[in-house]
């Protein structure tokens, strides 16, 4: 039972080129979640999926899509990076999008934007 | 929208010494309030959480105090070892499927 993963643990891409990040859970959880974390601003939630088949706004989405490929996995995707997307990048899932239920987050993403 | 602040940024206490790190939330609404700890190079991980019909929770060397009044809620560690050093963040929910965390506080455990 790995939990949530996350590939790639590193990335470096130039301004302006794109790529996917990938989440998977084994935990048979409804809702998925993409947060960015930058230092001294905590972790931001960029897009949710509370369930198959949707996908929702956080507090910044701006530059990024999402994709929720089946229950396991939920993808992010940059189409045309910028600097300020440098950060690291988490996936979480809980069994449903409510508070009684917790997120499970995984190792992470670090994506560097030159 | 739930605004979530955390103090201090920075914690530095001796073996044994006791921790308290404080948040406050804006939305009244929020009903849901986890901490999570978060060691160099991973992910972060749930290790308290307190709901709005309680005001208080033990863990072993870990509470988490609430006050729904003053929309505040603090992290008590007691007895630190230098394992207890990482980040700590803090966050509040309001069953919309967000989550809104503190900017969080490094914690530092001397020997």
């Amino acid at each position: 039972n790995a939990g949530v993963t996350q590939t790639p643990k590193f990335q470096v891409l130039k301004t302006g080129q794109s790529m996917t990040l990938q989440c998977a859970q084994d935990m048979n959880h409804n809702s998925m979640y993409w947060y960015r974390q930058d230092p001294g601003m905590g972790l931001r939630l960029i897009y949710y999926s509370a369930s198959e088949g949707t996908t929702d706004k956080g507090e910044v989405p701006n530059g990024y899509n999402v994709s929720r490929l089946n229950k396991r996995e939920f993808s992010l995707r940059l189409e045309s990076a910028a600097p300020s997307q440098t950060s690291v990048y988490f996936c979480a899932s809980s069994e449903v999008a409510t508070s009684e239920h917790t997120q499970y987050f995984g190792p992470g993403t670090r994506l560097t934007v030159l | 929208g739930e605004n979530v602040e955390q103090h201090p940024s920075t914690l530095s206490v001796q073996e044994g010494d006791s921790a308290v790190i404080k948040c406050t939330y804006s939305d009244s609404a929020s009903n849901y309030f986890p901490w999570y700890k978060q060691e160099l190079g991973k992910g972060p991980q749930l290790i308290i959480d307190i709901r709005s019909n309680v005001g208080e929770k033990k863990d072993q060397r870990i509470a988490v105090t609430l006050n729904k009044t003053a929309k505040h809620f603090s992290l008590h560690i007691t007895e630190t070892q230098p394992e207890d050093s990482a980040v700590y963040f803090c966050a509040a929910h309001r069953n919309t499927g967000k989550l809104i965390f503190g900017q969080g506080t490094t914690l530092q455990v001397k020997p």
